[in-house]
């Protein structure tokens, strides 16, 4: 089955703990992206990789990094995190430019203390 | 930069009755439209997809339609169930291939 496949799916951390959220794809799409979202906000874009080794941010890139290694791996890293980031974290990639749309992930509900 | 606008905001309706969910954007150059299903606290389904050349897509009980000089699409949803209960997010992808959302409208379907 064709998925974006995020873990784990409910964490709870304390402030200034260092994190990943790892989020892999089994479609081969060159671009991946991660988003958060909140409530009145909307889902907002915070980093996305257009192929291997290549990543630029979004809108609401700071206090995160991403790396992209491989073609199916995009981990979130938040080296440390603060309760501002307590979010709903969505991973999402697409074939090259989008013309087959996005494929999500189930979500990362993110909560720091 | 692209805005996306979702009316109304939140929709209450008896089973059976059709749902007609509204998406407006600002900018007309885009390259297509995603319509996402989004339960409580959980990921995104896609629905629809709609290509800028294509006026609408069907899947069953969905029928998006797209007016990409107005600026203008609309998801119904026929004989709705309490299944359908969910919130319904317009996604566009414009053609720099940046992704803009709206903020989603709130559907109750009353049994």
């Amino acid at each position: 089955e064709a998925q974006v496949t995020q873990n784990p799916r409910y964490l709870i951390t304390v402030t200034g703990k260092k994190l990943t959220v790892t989020c892999s794809q089994n479609m081969n799409h060159e671009y991946m992206s991660w988003y958060r979202q909140d409530p009145g906000l909307g889902l907002r874009q915070i980093y996305y990789s257009m192929n291997v080794e290549v990543t630029d941010k979004g809108d609401v890139p700071e206090g995160y990094k991403v790396s992209r290694k491989e073609k199916r791996n995009f981990p979130l890293i938040l080296e440390s995190p603060s309760p501002n980031q307590t979010s709903l974290y969505f991973c999402a990639s697409r074939q090259d430019r989008g013309y087959l749309g996005y494929t999500f992930g189930s979500g990362t509900r993110l909560t720091v203390v | 930069k692209q805005e996306v606008t979702q009316i109304p905001a939140a929709l209450s309706v008896p089973e059976g009755e059709n749902l007609v969910l509204n998406c407006s954007f600002t900018d007309s150059a885009i390259y297509n439209l995603q319509w996402f299903r989004q339960d409580p606290g959980k990921g995104l389904t896609s629905l629809l997809l709609i290509q800028s050349s294509q006026r609408e897509q069907t899947s069953g009980r969905l029928n998006a339609s797209l007016d990409k000089s107005s600026g203008r699409s609309t998801l119904y949803i026929a004989a709705s169930q309490p299944g359908d209960s969910a919130t319904y997010l317009c996604a566009v992808l414009t053609n720099d291939y940046k992704l803009s959302f709206g903020a989603g409208t709130t559907v109750t379907v009353r049994a």
